[in-house]
């Protein structure tokens, strides 16, 4: 069990650009989540995926974002024409529909900063 | 709409005090409420869970309390130290949802 892992830990980009975050959760976790936090702010909830099914979205999630886990294992995160406001730490979590707590378990983030 | 409120926000102790970290929520139909710990710029680090049936957790120097029908959990931290410098947050999961939602934590600095 090597954790949840997230890549790249650091993005820096123009704005207009389009990025990519790849996140890879606990293995055997069927349960992923993508939340974004703010500088001073807790993280907020932005969509989850029970295996490959995308099973919620926020409204924080507009049209430009968009989350994908195609097999249930792995899942990226793209947004496109990015803009200042999207400068944040994008976290990822994973947990288990078989643990009795649900404890979800995070990765150590990708800073995006939009230049 | 259930909202998570962390009081104090920010709190500077000498080493080997005694600490109470404050959350509240306003929707008392939680699953469950984890308190976590972040480092500056990295990920969460998963302290105690909390089910909703549950009245408090323990771990090492750490307790926390629920009282759901008051809306508050607390986590306390016994004869604090320097390495327990970080960002406290709380965050419940309600009912019927998966997601959690987070208050806007507490930053704790332990000096020597």
């Amino acid at each position: 069990d090597t954790g949840v892992s997230q890549n790249p830990r650091h993005k820096i980009t123009k704005r207009g650009q389009n990025v990519t975050f790849r996140c890879d959760p606990i293995s055997e976790h069927n349960r992923l989540y993508w939340y974004r936090q703010t500088l001073g702010q807790g993280p907020e909830f932005l969509t989850y995926f029970q295996n490959e099914a995308q099973l919620e979205k926020s409204r924080l999630l507009s049209d430009r974002f968009s989350a994908e886990r195609p097999k249930g294992s792995f899942s990226t995160l793209e947004i496109q024409r990015t803009e200042q406001g999207d400068s944040a730490m994008y976290l990822c979590a994973s947990s288990s529909q078989r643990e009795s707590t649900d404890t979800q378990y995070f990765g150590p983030g990708t800073r995006l900063t939009v230049l | 709409k259930q909202e998570v409120t962390q009081i104090p926000a920010a709190l500077s102790v000498p080493e080997g005090e005694n600490l109470v970290l404050n959350c509240s929520f306003t929707d008392s139909a939680i699953y469950n409420l984890q308190w976590f710990r972040q480092d500056p710029g990295k990920g969460l680090t998963s302290l105690l869970l909390i089910q909703s049936s549950q009245r408090e957790q323990t771990s090492g120097r750490l307790n926390a309390s629920l009282d759901k029908s008051s809306g508050r959990s607390t986590l306390y931290i016994a004869a604090s130290q320097p390495g327990d410098s970080a960002t406290y947050l709380c965050a419940v999961d309600l009912y019927n949802t998966d997601k959690l939602i987070f208050g806007t934590g507490t930053r704790l600095q332990v000096f020597p």
